[in-house]
């Protein structure tokens, strides 16, 4: 079965410095990959996707993320962090039927000034 | 403004009293669902709708039913909450209309709702 593994569980990163967050998959064929955020008191609203084509995906505000086959991961990048990002974030995967997302448990991610 | 609306958005309840939880969408979806949010597990799906009175179960079905009447509205019901269903529950519907999803689809969330079963 699929399965997506945050490993880590609370980062915190200094305004104006980058930040990568961790996603691996476990999922045999192409997956299908969305990273999502959810800030405070919000819904979730979604980042950017992967399908096909172009490994470097970019998103919104100033998000991007790679796929890597080789590595089985799905990596979020921003090049400079802004105290806005303060938020969870989550990466997820579509199932093998195609029908539905399986999310990671999450990643909070604080900005320190 | 294409939104989903949750009412309410904090409930604290009782065990056994029946409760339910709207959901409404002004952007003429097909696709809607709802999930439960649970410290260090994510979001897992309850249930979801392709369509007006076409329902399926997701990953964590127990306790809980919906009903889809109208395209805008997809209610979850808990006939008789336990303190096991605390949790923070989304609804979110999507441009989805096929059984897979695909590269076109964006879902949208809800705010949430908080709800606590004494």
């Amino acid at each position: 079965a699929q399965s997506v593994t945050q490993p880590d569980i609370h980062i915190t990163v200094s305004e104006g410095a980058s930040l990568e967050l961790r996603c691996n998959y476990s999922y045999g064929a192409t997956p299908y990959l969305f990273w999502y955020v959810q800030s405070p008191g919000q819904g979730l609203q979604l980042l950017l996707k992967y399908f096909s084509g172009d490994t470097l995906v970019q998103g919104i505000k100033g998000f991007e993320a790679e796929f890597k086959r080789s590595q089985s991961s799905f990596n979020l990048r921003k090049p400079s962090v802004h105290w806005s990002d303060a938020a969870e974030y989550f990466c997820a995967v579509v199932n093998q039927a195609g029908t539905a997302l399986i999310f990671g448990k999450g990643t909070t991610l604080s900005v320190s000034s | 403004e294409a939104q989903v609306t949750q009412n309410p958005r904090y409930l604290i309840t009782v065990t056994g009293k029946k409760l339910t939880v709207t959901c409404s969408q002004n952007m003429n979806h097909e696709y809607m669902s709802w999930y439960r949010q649970d410290p260090g597990l994510g979001l897992r799906q309850i249930y979801y709708s392709m369509n007006v009175e076409v329902t399926d179960k997701g990953d964590v079905p127990e306790g809980y039913k919906v009903s889809r009447k109208e395209k805008r509205n997809f209610p979850l019901i808990l006939e008789s909450p336990s303190p096991n269903q605390t949790s923070l529950y989304f609804c979110a519907s999507s441009t989805r209309t096929g059984v897979r999803i695909s590269s076109t689809d964006t879902q949208y969330f809800g705010p949430g709702t908080r709800l606590t079963v004494l």
